[in-house]
């Protein structure tokens, strides 16, 4: 089976801390994602990487940034934790040469709470 | 640009009943349609999948036809089950260099009651 991983289920963190969030996928894919999904607002990407050191914004990068050393690992860091990025946080994992599938594996998500 | 709008929840459903999510879309390009599926506390994973205007994906009960005329995909199932309770997504990707996201609807919340 297909397997994403993401480190931690359950964060909470304070104002102003520094935040990682780990993804491992065990699939060899490529491309790898991330995105924050909030009530009423769905899924929204924040970056995705589309090689190992390759990375490109999404539609809400904005305090966040990443970093993709090995192929399957995809970090998400929140430089500066703020209360408006509580939120739940889902990694995906693609393979590239999928063009007309195009389907995504999510790991289980990481619920993030900023206090 | 690409944009995907569903019907908006939550829908709330006794078992056995039918269900239609509606799901329409403009795209830039020529799209392939997704539904995703997210049961209670868990990620997302694929329902179905239609790449060409006609196309009906279907899985586990659900099917979607891909109206190409209608900009449409809507979900339907004929009888609906308490363990079908979950938030459903409709998605699209327009292929083409550089095309690596995919544009989710906001998602709808379907109730199924015994």
């Amino acid at each position: 089976d297909v397997k994403v991983t993401q480190s931690s289920r359950y964060l909470v963190k304070r104002t102003g801390e520094k935040v990682f969030l780990e993804c491992v996928q065990d699939m060899d894919h490529e491309n790898m994602f991330w995105y924050r999904q909030d009530p009423g607002l769905g899924l929204r990407l924040i970056y995705f990487s589309y090689d190992v050191k390759m990375k490109e914004k999404g539609d809400i990068p904005e305090g966040y940034s990443v970093s993709r050393e090995k192929k399957e690992r995809f970090s998400l860091i929140l430089e500066s934790a703020s209360t408006n990025q509580t939120s739940m946080y889902l990694c995906a994992s693609r393979e590239d040469s999928d063009a007309s599938t195009g389907e995504l594996f999510f790991g289980e998500g990481s619920r993030l709470t900023v206090l | 640009g690409n944009s995907v709008t569903q019907m908006e929840g939550p829908v709330t459903l006794s078992e056995e009943a039918f269900l239609t999510i509606n799901c329409t879309y403009t795209a830039t390009g020529y799209p392939s349609l997704f539904w995703y599926v997210q049961y209670p506390g868990e990620g997302l994973q694929l329902l179905l999948k239609a790449t060409k205007a006609d196309d009906k994906g279907s899985n586990k009960g659900f099917e979607a036809t891909y109206r190409k005329e209608t900009t449409s995909f809507h979900l339907e199932k004929g009888s609906v089950q308490v363990s079908d309770s979950a938030v459903y997504f409709c998605a699209l990707r327009v292929s083409g260099a550089g095309s690596y996201q995919l544009t989710f609807g906001k998602g709808t919340k379907l109730s199924v009651i015994p």
